[in-house]
């Protein structure tokens, strides 16, 4: 059974840019979820998609966006970046909305 | 509105102490607890849950956590820790209408030899 993963691993851009990062959730689940983890701070929810449709947003602005592809794999983009976006951003995935959530490696944004 | 703090953001321990990392939580609905560890450059990993049923609830690693209703608490203990037991710790509530994880700032604890 093969985990959640992310990609990629550690990246840096530079103010205004934009990021896509990749996340592949365990076999079987339907569910995935992007938290932002800021240095020295607990995860903060950005948003959940279910099915290909977004299930529930956390207070982060329209910048912050996502998708869920047919196989459950998920994109999150962030357009326009600040240097406040610089963080670890988590996937999680799960079976359903209702279950334990999986954590991916996260990957490494730093903006500049 | 949910939310989790975690009474200490350090916690140093000699090897073989035991130990405690203090969580209280505030909820107006049914409460999911969690507590999840995250080693140095790594995501996070679930150590244990409280869903339902009994109140003291075990996890893997030896950890144990205790949810006390009247005191909105959910304390992780381990009775004696190992120096790879060295990581952050978070504790977490379930909330809103799906399953959204509501996260303390997290605990770091530190274990000397």
């Amino acid at each position: 059974e093969t985990g959640v993963t992310q990609s990629p691993t550690h990246l840096i851009k530079t103010r205004g840019q934009q990021v896509t990062l990749r996340c592949s959730s365990q076999s079987g689940h339907n569910t995935v979820s992007w938290y932002q983890q800021a240095l020295g701070q607990g995860p903060q929810f950005i948003f959940q998609y279910y099915r290909e449709e977004e299930n529930g947003r956390g207070n982060f602005p329209p910048r912050f966006s996502g998708l869920q592809f047919p196989n459950y794999s998920s994109e999150l983009n962030v357009n326009a970046l600040e240097l406040d976006d610089s963080a670890l951003y988590l996937c999680a995935s799960s079976l359903d909305s209702d279950n334990e959530q999986f954590f991916g490696p996260g990957t490494r944004l730093t903006v500049l | 509105a949910q939310s989790v703090t975690q009474l200490d953001s350090q916690v140093p321990v000699f090897e073989e102490a035991p130990v405690e990392l203090r969580c209280n939580y505030s909820s107006s609905v049914s409460v999911y607890l969690f507590w999840y560890v995250q080693y140095p450059n790594q995501g996070l990993q679930l150590l244990l849950k409280y869903l339902s049923g009994s109140t003291l609830v075990k996890g893997i690693n030896g950890f144990e956590a205790e949810f006390n209703k009247s005191q909105t608490s959910f304390h992780l203990r381990k009775p004696s820790v190992h120096i790879s037991d060295t990581a952050e710790y978070f504790c977490a509530v379930r909330g809103g209408g799906y399953n959204k994880l509501i996260f303390g700032a997290g605990t770091r604890l530190a274990v000397h030899p």
